[in-house]
């Protein structure tokens, strides 16, 4: 089974860009989908975006000026940059395998980010 | 994009009874692209059932969804003491994908 760990800072300050790491084990980076998706404190999911085993990616319209999503194969890692954060990004951040056409099979533990200066 | 409503908000139930959860979509779920996932409080979604009635590895079998097009059902069929959590359906079919709002099912 694939594992997944997120990490990064767990406070940005307002109108700076949160990035973040999601390290992949047990599994090739390459063969499959991956996600993030987010979680405001005490409310529901929110999918982010995707990049798929070809590189491309597909980005929810929502946040899609903002976000970046990309994969280092060299280091089995996805990463999320968010930029001019505001307080409504505060949210536990997850990564996940799947995406379009493909559920949400395995997730990271999730990371806690609050934005706030 | 496509609406996800979850009915009801919150169930109560006991340990033993059968549990019917819904998920309406305000458009038709393309492909039976339908997953459900169960969250309990301080860990991440685990993913139960996808493309609507698939189960995913090592949930038992008391689980199971069903539906088409915009009507969407999980049943959990004698409700287990580790059941009680936070349901989510999710559709993965259009862009972006989308969550419902949740189902809460708490002990009665």
């Amino acid at each position: 089974q694939v594992q997944l760990q997120e990490s990064g800072p767990g406070l940005v300050k307002p109108s700076e860009t949160l990035s973040l790491t999601c390290t992949v084990s047990g599994g090739s980076i390459s063969s499959y989908y991956w996600s993030w998706i987010r979680q405001p404190p005490g409310k529901g999911l929110e999918w982010i975006g995707y990049l798929d085993h070809s590189g491309s990616t597909n980005y929810n319209p929502s946040l899609k000026s903002r976000v970046t999503i990309s994969v280092d194969t060299s280091k089995n890692q996805i990463s999320l940059k968010l930029s001019s954060v505001i307080a409504a990004d505060t949210a536990v951040y997850y990564c996940a395998r799947g995406g379009l056409e493909w559920s949400l099979r395995d997730w990271g533990q999730g990371t806690l980010v609050t934005v706030s200066s | 994009e496509i609406v996800l409503t979850q009915s009801p908000a919150t169930l109560s139930l006991s340990p033993g009874e059968r549990a019917t959860l819904s998920c309406g979509a305000s458009q038709s779920v393309s492909s039976g692209y339908l997953a459900w996932y169960q969250q309990k409080p301080g860990l991440a979604p685990r993913l139960l059932i996808y493309d609507v009635s698939s189960r995913a590895t090592g949930i038992p079998d008391r689980f199971s969804g069903s539906g088409s097009g915009t009507d969407f059902t999980l049943t959990i069929s004698r409700l287990e003491p580790e059941d009680f959590a936070v349901y989510y359906c999710q559709q993965y079919g259009s862009s972006p994908a989308t969550f419902g709002q949740g189902t809460r099912l708490e002990i009665k």
